[in-house]
């Protein structure tokens, strides 16, 4: 069974549609996050939530709505969406709010959900 | 802004050979993490270092953190095609957020 398991993989949509992105992670951790991967390859976190809670909100449109209806589940929507909206974007999971200098406590890392925005 | 600057950006040896990646910065991190992503796929984690000038080893791969905990390199001896992918290293800052550099794509031909 994959770990953390996010739909769907690919999603080609036009401009001002709203669309979904669902992620589900089965190793029973408390914290979950959505990275956006652009097209230079470069990672940046966009939201992370600790037990359902939101911890990290970088400075994402708020277009980006993350929901999270329990701890194993963080689902992100995504409203009115823009040609630059267009990356691959992972979802992820730690046990804990990630802080660096466990080395126990991984960051696994989903598939990936490649968006384009036509 | 803190950045990781990652080189090369491409890489493209035959089996057998060895090779090194770099991870740099001006800023220093509490912790740096190499991680492979391969297409399709999102990143695996490969290493944590954490204390400056401190060497992990993993099979034929040696990551090594700087002294100053400011740069990272990744050394690969005798390169297989499966080590193949998108290496990315990414660093911990004050904040306990994750840095992340642009990777080194490497292509290791048979």
């Amino acid at each position: 069974d994959t770990a953390v398991s996010q739909t769907p993989k690919y999603l080609v949509t036009q401009m001002g549609n709203d669309k979904s992105i669902k992620c589900e992670q089965n190793l029973g951790h408390d914290t979950m996050y959505w990275y956006k991967q652009d097209s230079k390859k470069f990672l940046k976190i966009m939201f992370s939530y600790n037990n359902k809670e939101l911890i990290i909100n970088e400075t994402v449109p708020n277009r980006f709505s993350p929901k999270s209806p329990d701890k194993a589940h963080l689902n992100l929507h995504i409203n009115s969406l823009e040609l630059g909206d267009s990356a691959v974007y992972f979802c992820a999971s730690s046990q804990e709010v990630w802080t660096g200098i466990e080395s126990g406590n991984t960051i696994y890392f989903g598939e990936g959900s490649w968006l384009t925005v036509v | 802004t803190q950045l990781l600057e990652q080189s090369p950006q491409f890489l493209s040896i035959q089996e057998g050979e060895n090779l090194t990646v770099y991870c740099n910065s001006s800023s220093v991190f509490s912790s740096l993490q190499w991680y492979r992503q391969e297409p399709g796929e999102g990143p695996v984690l490969l290493v944590t270092v954490v204390t400056g000038g401190e060497v992990k080893k993993l099979k034929r791969l040696t990551f090594q953190f700087g002294d100053a905990r400011k740069d990272s390199s990744l050394h690969i001896t005798a390169a297989q095609t499966g080590d193949t992918g998108l290496y990315l290293c990414a660093g911990a800052d004050s904040n306990y957020q994750l840095i992340w550099g642009a990777g080194t794509k490497l292509i290791i031909k048979p």
